[in-house]
């Protein structure tokens, strides 16, 4: 099994923030890695695919960079529509997810 | 655009079977794969299988004692049994569409809206 490690756990920031979360995984999955953006109640929602491209319709203020076990989503300015749980996702091998980084109001 | 829409019994008893369906609107559901991914209510995510439009599928290890995915093209759906549930597999259970068409190993781009399922007796 491919194990997913996101970091941090719980990231506090204000709006206009520059915020970076952290997924790492236990074997390279080379770049075969999603992010998503969870609110609550609803479904996940795709922001990036293949480590870095960006989905259709989503704000170019999220990004993605990394390859191999290191990866990262970065938000260049938080909006307060970004206030949410974040996950990332391999699919190299079947398919895993990270706990999740749940980006808070500071 | 397409839409995915799951249903279903919400409370199942334990050592029972639960079935639920995920609905296709808006678009063919050949060509792509199609996913069942479920999150135990305040925790993380984990996929359960896939099914193909041709009728292949493909299984969380995990789960795969435990668990079917079929498809039926006639009506545009696609299902999940997972047998002899216990009270650990109260979740909210979620279908999702692979990105790519005819393309196993992808993201999911679409995702249903969810459907709690509560195992107890």
């Amino acid at each position: 099994d491919i194990q997913m490690t996101q970091s941090p756990s719980t990231l506090s920031a204000s709006v206009g923030d520059r915020v970076t979360i952290t997924c790492r995984a236990s074997q390279s999955i080379i770049s075969w890695l999603a992010w998503y953006q969870q609110k609550p109640g609803k479904a996940p929602k795709l922001l990036i695919y293949k480590a870095s491209s960006l989905e259709s319709g989503v704000p170019s203020r999220f990004s993605g960079s990394g390859s191999g076990t290191e990866f990262t989503l970065t938000i260049s300015s938080l909006q307060p529509d970004d206030f949410a749980t974040y996950y990332c996702q391999q699919y190299n091998s079947y398919w895993t997810f990270g706990q999740g980084t749940k980006v808070e109001i500071k | 655009q397409v839409q995915l829409q799951e249903s279903g019994p919400g409370l199942v008893k334990p050592s029972e079977t639960l079935s639920l369906t995920c609905t296709v609107s808006g678009g063919s559901i050949s060509t792509y794969y199609w996913n069942w991914i479920r999150q135990p209510p305040g925790k993380g995510l984990e996929w359960i299988g896939y099914v193909y439009y041709s009728g292949s599928t493909t299984y969380n290890p995990s789960l795969k004692s435990r668990v079917t995915v079929s498809v039926d093209t006639s009506k545009n759906q696609f299902s999940l049994k997972l047998t002899s549930v216990t009270a650990a597999d109260t979740a909210v259970f979620y279908c999702a569409r692979g990105r790519t068409s005819g393309y196993p190993s992808d993201a999911f781009d679409i995702w249903g809206q969810g459907t709690l399922v509560t195992v107890s007796s």
